[in-house]
């Protein structure tokens, strides 16, 4: 199985200010067909996961501009770049080059 | 929009078994490959069962191989997975999870479900 690890485990941020989430995986994500199936999501207090990022670097509809996503083969960054009250959650990293699908074990975000 | 709503949950005694539902809307149901997966109390994400938009194609967890069974009927827009032989590990929210690129597997989720408790104690 692909093992994705994720640092740091939390993370207090001050309103306005960056924030940058890593995530590495146990073997390459970059598939024959020149994509790579890395994707971040957030799940907020009490809710279920949504998808902030899709294969890396794109934007799920409805996704301020203020993430983004970058990264190569293993090693993958989520950032937010003015982190806002609504950011407060779990976020997730996972990969979908293979089965069983596998996520990162979260990053914990709350605001300072 | 797109909806999924699960249902089913609830405390169950090791052992037994417990049929979930996921009923989908807002979108082409029989179009999409679609997901379960798991989070323990406290815990993260665990996957767990995928199945074609066609419902030939099924693929599973090692954790949950030969216990739980997902299905679906694309006549009622409704996802199952039924669950037989529950060990207490089984505890946890159990999502529904829409793949992004409809009947193509491996593309990663964009709508889950809110999820359903299940609870396995005696």
């Amino acid at each position: 199985d692909i093992v994705m690890t994720q640092t740091p485990l939390s993370l207090s941020v001050t309103p306005g200010q960056p924030a940058s989430i890593s995530c590495k995986s146990s073997q390459s994500l970059l598939h024959s067909d020149g994509k790579t199936y890395l994707y971040w999501y957030l799940q907020k207090p009490g809710q279920s996961p949504q998808l902030l990022i899709y294969e890396v670097s794109n934007r799920f509809s409805g996704v301020p501009d203020r993430f983004s996503g970058s990264g190569s083969g293993t090693d993958f960054t989520l950032k937010i770049s003015r982190v806002e009250a609504e950011d407060v959650g779990v976020y997730f990293c996972m990969q979908c080059i293979d089965l069983p699908l596998t996520f990162g074990g979260g990053t914990k975000v709350e605001i300072k | 929009q797109v909806q999924l709503v699960e249902s089913g949950g609830g405390v169950v005694q090791p052992g037994r078994s417990l049929r979930l539902s996921c009923a989908a809307s807002g979108f082409i149901f029989n179009s999409y490959t679609m997901h379960w997966v798991r989070q323990a109390p406290g815990k993260g994400l665990e996957w767990v069962a995928v199945i074609s938009n066609d419902g030939n194609n099924k693929y599973y967890a090692d954790s949950v191989k030969g216990r739980l069974t997902i299905s679906r009927d694309n006549s009622k827009n409704t996802l199952y997975l039924q669950m037989n032989s529950l060990r207490a590990e089984d505890t946890a929210i159990y999502y529904c999870a829409r793949e992004l690129w409809g009947y193509e597997i491996l593309t990663g989720f964009d709508y889950w479900g809110q999820g359903t408790l299940v609870t396995v104690s005696s």
